[in-house]
C-alpha cells in the first residue's frame, strides 16, 4: 500500500525566501504524486501532479516540484514566498491501477506554512 | 461551472441525533469519496464509491454510513453522531479514467461539532 510522508509539520519563512516543502512517499508501482493546498478556511486546491511525464513539473502560483525516484521524493519549492502563500500544503499518492496499483489517494499529515513580513 | 458541492457547510448538534451531509458533483464522476480532517492527522479516507450501488470502507469507516444511489450523489449518514466524530469532512470525486491520473476534485468542506 502506498503512503506519504511530509516532514514538517510547521514551516516558518520570510517573505521572498525560497519555500521548501519535503514530501516522501512509498508505492509498490510507479506513483501519480499530487500537491494540494488549503487556504484558511477553504476547501483543497490542486496545485500541481506528477504523472509519469517530466519529472519537474510546474504549478500553478509559481510553486514546482521534482520527482526523484532514486529518493522517493516529490518536495515541493517556490523562488520566492509572498504573505499570500500562508496555507497548508498535503502532499498525496495515488497509483496506476493498471499497473495493479490502487487508484485510492493517500495523503501526508500536511505542512503548515507561515510567512512572515 | 464544474463543482462539487456539499451541504450543509457548518452543523452543530447533539450526541445520538442522525444527521445526513449531502455531497454532489456535476462532472459526471464514476469515483466518489468521503474523507475526515483532524489536525495533526491529515486527511482520512471514511468512504468510497466506484459507481452506482458500490461502495467500500476506507481507513476510518466507523460509526458512518453512505449510499450511492444516483451517480451524481454520494451523501454520509451519521446515525448516532458522538464527540470524536466532531470534525472536518470533505467530498471528492474522480473520473476512472487513465488520463485523469487519479485525480480528485474536493468541495468546499463541512465542519462538524457534535456536543
Amino acid at each position: 500500500a502506498q503512503s506519504v510522508t511530509q516532514l514538517g509539520s510547521h514551516v516558518s519563512v520570510s517573505e521572498g525566501a525560497l519555500v521548501l516543502l519535503r514530501c516522501n512517499y512509498s508505492s509498490s508501482v510507479p506513483p501519480y504524486l499530487f500537491w494540494y493546498v488549503q487556504y484558511p478556511n477553504q476547501g483543497l486546491q490542486l496545485l500541481l501532479k506528477y504523472t509519469s511525464a517530466a519529472t519537474l513539473v510546474k504549478g500553478i502560483n509559481g510553486f514546482e516540484a521534482e520527482f526523484k525516484k532514486s529518493e522517493t521524493s516529490f518536495h515541493l519549492t517556490k523562488p520566492s514566498a509572498h504573505m499570500r502563500d500562508a496555507a497548508e500544503y498535503f502532499c498525496a499518492v495515488s497509483e496506476e491501477p493498471s499497473q495493479g496499483g490502487s487508484e485510492k489517494l493517500v495523503f501526508g499529515k500536511g505542512t503548515k506554512l507561515t510567512v512572515n513580513p | 461551472e464544474a463543482q462539487v458541492t456539499q451541504n450543509p457547510r457548518y452543523l452543530i448538534t447533539v450526541t445520538g441525533k442522525k444527521l445526513t451531509v449531502t455531497c454532489s458533483q456535476n462532472m459526471n464522476h464514476e469515483y466518489m469519496s468521503w474523507y475526515r480532517q483532524d489536525p495533526g492527522l491529515g486527511l482520512r479516507q471514511i468512504y468510497y464509491s466506484m459507481n452506482v450501488e458500490v461502495t467500500d470502507k476506507g481507513d476510518v469507516p466507523e460509526g458512518y454510513k453512505v449510499s450511492r444511489k444516483e451517480k451524481r450523489n454520494f451523501p454520509l449518514i451519521l446515525e448516532s453522531p458522538s464527540p470524536n466524530q466532531t470534525s472536518l469532512y470533505f467530498c471528492a470525486s474522480s473520473p476512472l479514467a487513465r488520463w485523469a491520473y487519479n485525480e480528485q476534485f474536493f468541495g468546499p468542506g463541512t465542519r462538524l461539532t457534535v456536543l
